[in-house]
């Protein structure tokens, strides 16, 4: 089976746009988390969607917003970017009432 | 508030050696899941174990076993004979309940460099 799958690999942007990150998550789970890793830090939690609603929301301001799709595949969305906004965004996928959260190879976002 | 504490930054450990990585927690919880993750180069996350807050009993898999202290808030990683292929961060983290499911908390990571 595939596991998760994350696009695109690598984005550049500059302060102020917004980007699009997607998230397909393992066949059969339907529950997708969100992360930021800065650089030399451990994963920061953002968000998670079962059954397309958010059932959980980290520190992160307004700009961080994200959506599930009836497919379970997810975007998260970041308006307004700024360059600490520069971070591996990485997907978690989780079977139903499982624990264990596998995780995609990321989307590194750089901000210019 | 929930914490993880990985105190050693980096190891560095010559091939064969074995090697001890530290994490401690916090959790007012009383039902509560750990785990450990390895982050090779590439970045992409590997689930290594889970391990239940009732669950006490120590784990092998191969040349990894873990220690779990619920007396100390302590769930250490062991690898024995290490190997450079071993060579990445190795991330430990704890659940945290939301509505339904549950986030991780990460701790800050220990970076592993193992050197023939």
């Amino acid at each position: 089976d595939a596991g998760v799958t994350q696009s695109p690999t690598h984005l550049i942007k500059t302060r102020g746009q917004h980007v699009t990150l997607r998230c397909s998550p393992i066949s059969g789970h339907k529950s997708v988390s969100w992360y930021q890793q800065v650089l030399g830090q451990g994963p920061q939690f953002i968000f998670q969607y079962y059954e397309k609603e958010e059932r959980g929301r980290g520190n992160f301001p307004d700009r961080f917003s994200a959506r599930q799709f009836p497919n379970y595949s997810s975007e998260l969305n970041v308006n307004a970017l700024l360059l600490g906004d520069s971070a591996l965004y990485l997907c978690a996928s989780t079977r139903l009432a499982g624990k264990e959260q596998f995780f995609g190879p990321g989307t590194r976002l750089t901000v210019l | 508030a929930q914490k993880v504490t990985q105190a050693q930054t980096e190891i560095s450990v010559v091939e064969k050696e074995d090697v001890t990585l530290d994490c401690v927690y916090e959790t007012r919880d009383t039902t509560y899941y750990l785990f450990w993750y390895k982050q090779p180069p590439s970045g992409e996350l590997v689930f290594l174990i889970r391990r239940n807050s009732f669950d006490e009993q120590n784990e092998i898999s191969g040349r990894y076993s873990w220690n779990f202290q619920k007396s100390t808030s302590s769930f250490n990683f062991t690898i024995t004979a290490s190997q450079v292929v071993d060579s990445a961060v190795y991330f430990c983290a704890l659940s945290e309940k939301l509505d339904s499911g549950y986030a991780l908390n990460f701790g800050k990571g220990t970076s592993l460099l193992v050197t023939p």
